[in-house]
């Protein structure tokens, strides 16, 4: 069964540090979604990406935060400048078609900043 | 008063027992309405999607939607110790933007 994969599983970065989280999405999904989990919060959403453009952004998605697809099957979310509280999962999902939902989530990147 | 409202739990049962999940919202315009399962540290499993008012079943698993009540509801019959994670609503009014509620912890005892 097709699935979202992401890299790393954890990621372990100093304050101020620039970070890349890499997520494949699944093949035939043409939407694609970063989300982030504080731990023991709610799962909330950053962005969501269409045709090589931001479709929506959260409030949180900030000008520290970018989107890339830099190739065929590669999608990444870029922290340019860490900071504690950017501390938590980040779940990369996708989907075949917007505004409906039914999106699949990766197995997240844990990122801890020090 | 939140978007999204779910009983945290723990909810712990015995196994075989049916369990009931649910969310409340406030906002009309939601019509997408998910289910997803998380094991502890890893991505929400989307269990169940549904569009407008009405019941879908899925083998054991049954998703509810009652848009007059703003109130929707997962039934998990047989349960098994394997279904112990927590059990996240989402919904979307269509947006690109799932709003998740908190989840719900769920414990099947063998």
């Amino acid at each position: 069964e097709p699935e979202v994969t992401q890299t790393p599983s954890h990621q372990v970065t100093q304050m101020g540090q620039e970070v890349i989280l890499r997520c494949v999405p699944i093949s035939n999904h043409l939407y694609f979604y970063w989300y982030r989990q504080i731990l023991g919060q709610k799962v909330e959403f950053l962005v969501s990406f269409y045709n090589n453009e931001i479709s929506e952004k959260s409030e949180i998605f900030d000008d520290q935060f970018s989107v890339e697809r830099p190739d065929g099957s590669n999608f990444t979310l870029k922290i340019r400048s860490t900071k504690l509280e950017d501390s938590a999962m980040y779940f990369c999902a996708s989907s075949e078609k917007p505004l409906m939902g039914e999106q699949y989530f990766g197995p997240g990147t844990r990122l801890t900043v020090t | 008063q939140k978007e999204v409202e779910q009983d945290p739990g723990p909810l712990s049962v015995p196994e075989g027992a049916i369990v009931s999940l649910n969310c409340t919202y406030s906002n009309s315009a939601f019509q997408y309405f998910m289910w997803y399962r998380q094991y502890s540290r890893k991505g929400p499993e989307l269990l169940m999607y549904t569009y407008s008012s009405g019941n879908k079943e899925d083998g054991r698993f049954t998703a509810q939607v009652d848009k007059s009540s703003k109130y929707i509801s997962l039934f998990i019959r047989d349960s098994q110790p394997s279904d112990s994670a927590t059990y996240l609503c989402a919904m979307t009014p269509p947006s690109y933007k799932l709003i998740f509620g908190s989840g719900t912890r769920l414990l099947v005892r063998p």
